[in-house]
């Protein structure tokens, strides 16, 4: 089945920097990436999602790439802020086992004001 | 906005317990799931559904059973609680091909 690893466990930024989350997945059928951000005492929302016949993806300061020949996509923040301290997830569904979500490990952002 | 409410936000059990945890969504979606997450390790799937009276095992369904008997509400049972099921237990549901809408989630300690 499809695997997803995800880097790095743990990511401090400084306000306004950029912070870059990367994952790779196993399952080249594999057609659809979420990026899900979780609050603490809150479940998962997703923020951006970005599917196979898309390289690119930009909503505000939040956007995905994608590159499939290599399997990995990335979540790129700019201009970070205090609230954007979480964890972030990412994930990815194929066709092939039913387009059931397999996540990554997940990522605590911090962003240090 | 999509609603997925579990049914309670902390639970304490004892070991040997038979154990339900319910979620129910409001927007009419065919596929609901089960995931447990803990630290390290993302959120793992247990088992997932895609339509009434169907299931699909995840990931780690040893230890758990479901239930659909509606299309809004999927029930996890923990058949005899133990230890090392303690965790964070979030529903979701979503349309075939699209987001999944997480619920609050649920901390169950097993004691």
């Amino acid at each position: 089945g499809e695997n997803v690893e995800q880097h790095p466990s743990t990511l401090s930024v400084q306000e306004g920097d950029s912070a870059v989350i990367k994952c790779t997945y196993s399952d080249s059928a594999s057609n659809y990436f979420p990026w899900y951000k979780q609050e603490l005492g809150k479940g998962p929302q997703l923020i951006i999602d970005i599917r196979s016949n898309v390289g690119e993806k930009k909503d505000q300061r939040i956007a995905v790439t994608l590159n499939k020949t290599a399997k990995h996509f990335s979540l790129h923040i700019t201009e970070t802020q205090p609230e954007d301290s979480a964890v972030y997830f990412c994930a990815a569904s194929s066709p092939l086992y039913g387009n059931k979500l397999v996540f990554g490990a997940g990522t605590i952002l911090r962003v240090k004001s | 906005d999509v609603k997925v409410t579990q049914s309670s936000r902390y639970l304490v059990k004892r070991t040997g317990e038979k154990v339900f945890l319910e979620c129910v969504q409001d927007m009419d979606h065919e596929n609901m799931f089960w995931y447990r997450q803990d630290p390290g390790l993302g959120l793992r799937l247990i088992y997932f559904s895609y339509d009434v009276k169907m299931k699909e095992k995840g990931d780690i369904p040893e230890g758990y059973s479901v239930s659909r008997e509606k299309k809004e509400r999927f029930s996890l049972i923990l058949e005899s609680a133990s230890t090392n099921q303690t965790s964070m237990y979030l529903c979701a549901s979503s349309l075939r091909y699209s987001e999944a809408f997480f619920g609050q989630g649920t901390r169950l300690t097993v004691v």
